[in-house]
């Protein structure tokens, strides 16, 4: 089945560590996305990534990190600096114009919870 | 930037009854306004998405309208069941490509009570 394989789905970090969070996703899509939220806050957006090798920042880079060398996988790092980590991590693709998909569609994986202890 | 605004962030209401939630967005250029629901512990999905072009949508028991010259949107759930009870955002963007980011509204905790 396609979907977006998000993993750990929970995590635990010590202060001063960087963790990564992965994503994969296998509907061909170009489009890759990291959101951040939480409670009473809803879905901030951290980084997007339109096509293979690019990315732009969102709205809460700061802190975090990505790649994208492949067009299925595009890794979230949370570096020590980001100073509350503590967050259910969202990641999403969407559809290029034309698919079958609604095209404004985003497709969200189930999500990694870290907590910072 | 967009900013979207959700209200209310609790809503209750029996089995059977309807429910509204409405969401307001500040920039004019946005033309694309869709509504996820969000299970527990789960990703949002979408259910219903509306462009600017439209006043009105309807699947099912769902429905979604749209005021542009207000700058608001709402989303309308009838006969109301316990399964519909999770969490949902509005969200809004200029376009649907893959340039275009989804801003999104605080989210609405629907309890559906038996």
């Amino acid at each position: 089945d396609g979907g977006i394989t998000q993993s750990p789905k929970y995590l635990f970090r010590k202060e001063g560590q960087n963790v990564t969070l992965s994503c994969e996703q296998n509907l061909n899509h170009d489009a890759m996305y990291w959101y951040r939220q939480d409670p009473g806050q809803g879905l901030r957006l951290i980084y997007y990534s339109q096509i293979v090798n690019d990315f732009q920042k969102g709205d809460i880079a700061e802190g975090y990190s990505v790649s994208r060398e492949k067009k299925e996988s595009f890794p979230l790092t949370v570096t020590s600096a980001q100073k509350n980590p503590t967050a259910f991590y969202l990641c999403a693709s969407k559809p290029d114009r034309g698919r079958r998909e609604s095209p404004g569609e985003l497709f969200f994986g189930e999500g990694s919870r870290l907590t910072v202890l | 930037g967009e900013n979207v605004e959700q209200h209310p962030s609790t809503l209750s209401v029996q089995e059977g009854d309807s429910a509204v939630i409405k969401c307001t967005y500040s920039d004019s250029a946005s033309n694309y306004f869709p509504w996820y629901k969000q299970e527990l512990g789960k990703g949002p999905q979408l259910i219903i998405d509306i462009r600017s072009n439209v006043g009105e949508k309807k699947d099912q028991r769902i429905a979604v309208t749209l005021n542009k010259t207000a700058k608001h949107f709402s989303l309308h759930i009838t006969e109301t069941q316990p399964e519909d009870s999770a969490v949902y955002f509005c969200a809004a963007s200029w376009g649907t490509g893959t340039a275009s980011k989804l801003t999104f509204g605080t989210g609405t905790r629907l309890q559906v009570t038996l």
